[in-house]
């Protein structure tokens, strides 16, 4: 089973409309999230992240969310503009001080002009 | 360099070829991982170093599969007779510190194609 789900391949979005990316997880012992960014053909990119002290991190125009009582956390992007267009992975840390990172399947946001 | 880098960027090997994908991390980072990411996945452990010390390589899908990283800063995994099923992008992420709230920065990536 998943430990760390995105349900939503894909999501499209106005630019300058506020883009949201959803993402549950499982496995309550670690407390330590991060985003990253995927453009094709580089590797991920980090992006911003939470920890479970938070229920919120802001970054510009990126906030994250968490929900600790829901296992969810979400991204928000606001104004969302073309360059945004890319793949997101929702990432847990795991494995405590090892730090491993568990990532989801990734939602691929398009941000039309 | 300033980043993590990774060689080559893509690779064709014949199946049953043996191949070796390198990972220059960051310099002074503790933490190495691979990761393979299939099309439209997303990115699954392999193994994780830290310093020399090989101290997870749960992830590695088979014994065909083989990471070092003898002096604690390249590494190189290899593939022994590669299948079909190898084909992948493998990635290679390096961290600065042992501890938990730090971001993993990623290399581009080694995009294998078994033919």
């Amino acid at each position: 089973d998943q430990q760390v789900k995105q349900n939503s391949p894909s999501l499209s979005v106005q630019e300058g409309r506020i883009s949201i990316l959803n993402c549950d997880y499982t496995n309550s012992m670690f407390d330590y999230f991060l985003w990253y960014k995927k453009y094709p053909a580089e590797g991920p990119t980090f992006l911003i992240s939470i920890s479970s002290i938070k229920d919120k991190n802001e970054d510009g125009r990126f906030t994250v969310f968490l929900n600790k009582s829901a296992k969810h956390l979400s991204l928000h992007i606001v104004p969302s503009q073309p360059g945004d267009s890319a793949v997101y992975f929702c990432a847990e840390n795991y494995g405590g001080s090892q730090g491993n990172l568990i990532f989801g399947k990734g939602t691929k946001l398009s941000v039309k002009p | 360099g300033a980043g993590v880098s990774q060689s080559p960027r893509y690779k064709v090997a014949k199946r049953g070829q043996d191949v070796a994908l390198r990972c220059d991390p960051i310099s002074g980072h503790v933490s190495l991982f691979w990761y393979q990411q299939a099309l439209g996945q997303g990115p699954e452990f392999l193994t994780y170093f830290q310093n020399e010390a090989q101290l997870d390589k749960s992830g590695l899908p088979s014994d065909r599969f083989f990471a070092e990283r003898p002096e604690g800063s390249v590494s190189t995994l290899k593939i022994q007779r590669t299948q079909q099923e190898d084909s992948a992008v493998y990635l290679c992420a390096s961290r600065p510190l042992q501890g938990m709230n730090t971001e993993a920065f990623f290399g581009q990536g080694t995009r294998l194609t078994v033919v």
